[in-house]
């Protein structure tokens, strides 16, 4: 098993492109999350999604869009790339449990430099 | 909403000490705290997690402590090892009745361990 794998793991972007991250995982988990690293910052909520089909918005949701069209894939949209959101972005995802308490397991990155 | 202060930052300790890295919540609803450990270039992963019906869980050289009055939370290393050295971060969510409560992260701790 694969995991939880992001594509692309590098980019290099001039400011006002645009470009999808794609994250993928084959756990069947129902909960994938998106976030941003920044340093001195943590990890920042940009999106979340509860199940296919669905999606919200996170802590620092400006500047994206996501889509969950199928379980196991989660794609973070920059429309219109700006330096600020230079950044290395993990997706995580989750089970769905009678305990509610569940480990994320998280991708190994994507390092995300707007210039 | 949930608030998570961590210090410190960077802590550098001598391979067999002990380290100690502290966080502080704001919600006093929030009911689960994990730590996460990343290791350089990769996605952190799950180290350690206490609920807060608990007030101490070990788990070999790690152990967490829960102080909801306070509302603190630590994560103790013991017997370090040169292994140990990464980043190191808290985090608290409000989960409740099958729903995950989005995780709110601290913002870091650089563990070093200098054999």
């Amino acid at each position: 098993n694969a995991g939880v794998t992001q594509t692309p793991k590098f980019r290099v972007l001039k400011t006002g492109q645009s470009m999808t991250l794609l994250c993928a995982q084959d756990m069947n988990h129902e909960y994938m999350y998106w976030y941003r690293q920044d340093p001195g910052m943590g990890l920042r909520l940009i999106h979340y999604s509860v199940g296919e089909g669905t999606t919200a918005k996170g802590e620092v949701p400006d500047g994206y869009n996501v889509s969950r069209l199928k379980k196991q894939n989660f794609l973070l949209g920059l429309e219109s790339a700006a330096p600020s959101q230079t950044s290395v972005y993990f997706c995580a995802t989750s089970g769905r449990h009678l305990s509610s308490y569940n480990e994320q397991f998280f991708g190994p990155g994507t390092r995300l430099t707007v210039l | 909403g949930e608030n998570v202060e961590q210090h410190p930052s960077t802590l550098s300790v001598q391979e067999g000490d002990s380290a100690v890295i502290k966080c502080t919540y704001s919600d006093s609803a929030s009911n689960y705290f994990p730590w996460y450990k990343q290791e350089l270039g990769k996605g952190p992963q799950l180290i350690i997690d206490i609920r807060s019906n608990v007030g101490e869980k070990k788990d070999q050289r790690i152990a967490v402590t829960l102080n909801k009055t306070a509302k603190h939370f630590s994560l103790h290393i013991t017997e370090t090892q040169p292994e140990d050295s990464a980043v190191y971060f808290c985090a608290a969510s409000l989960n409740y009745g099958g729903s995950q409560g989005n995780l709110i992260f601290g913002k870091g701790t650089k563990l070093s361990v200098k054999p």
